[in-house]
């Protein structure tokens, strides 16, 4: 079966830098995005990564590794507006789009 | 109005009710979804429009029925529901099926099945 995986909670403090990691499983490969999804709100659109390597967009920065089916959403210079949800989701080789169940990062001053 | 929006933003029903939940997209996109959100699991792509004609229904009751009268337009038709319905129901759209395209999403629809 296709299959994602992240952590489920995570806890950073301001100002400091956190990795959100993400692990998948899934027939085929043609990308990956990361959105982040604040309380109550709509999942918006982060980054997407179909070549290995780092990707950076001011303080975030999404990595992958296609032959360790893996990917990380780094976050810098955390700030409280970070605390959301951030959702893993790929592309698999049908180009259907396969969903993570999301991480919920905390910020704590 | 831009972006993608939903009315109601609430719902609360009974099992026995008829609602329909609507969703708008003001993008120009093709291609239109309709999601489910539960606490702590993956989003659930329930449905898929490309251009009015649905491309994909992933073994969803038919105690859910869209409809998608023109590209901008989608409605999620909702009878009988279950308790188990209870969740966030999130509409979508890309410029195309294909998902390599970012997906924008509307504010979503808190159904509470009574």
């Amino acid at each position: 079966g296709q299959n994602i995986d992240q952590p489920t909670e995570m806890t950073a403090t301001e100002g400091a830098i956190v990795q959100i990691n993400c692990t998948y499983q899934t027939s085929g490969f043609n990308g990956l995005f990361w959105y982040q999804q604040h309380a109550g709100e709509a999942p918006t659109f982060l980054s997407y990564n179909v070549l290995d390597g780092l990707e950076e967009k001011g303080r975030f920065s999404s990595f992958l590794s296609r032959s360790k089916g893996y990917s990380y959403l780094l976050l810098k210079e955390l700030q409280m507006k970070d605390s959301a949800s951030y959702l893993c989701a790929v592309t698999d080789s049908n180009y259907q789009l396969i969903w993570g169940a999301g991480t919920k990062l905390i910020i704590k001053p | 109005e831009t972006g993608v929006t939903q009315t109601p933003r609430h719902l609360v029903m009974g099992m026995t009710n008829k609602k329909s939940l609507k969703c708008e997209q003001h993008l120009g996109h093709n291609a239109m979804y309709w999601y489910k959100q539960s606490a702590k699991k993956p989003l659930e792509l329930m449905f898929v429009y490309s251009l009015e004609e649905r491309v994909e229904n992933n073994s969803v009751p038919s105690r859910f029925s869209p409809e998608c009268p023109n590209s901008s337009h989608l409605f999620l038709h909702l009878h009988t529901l279950q308790p188990e319905d209870s969740a966030l129901y999130l509409c979508a759209s890309s410029h195309s099926v294909q998902a390599t395209y970012e997906q924008y999403f509307g504010p979503g629809t808190r159904l509470t099945v009574t």
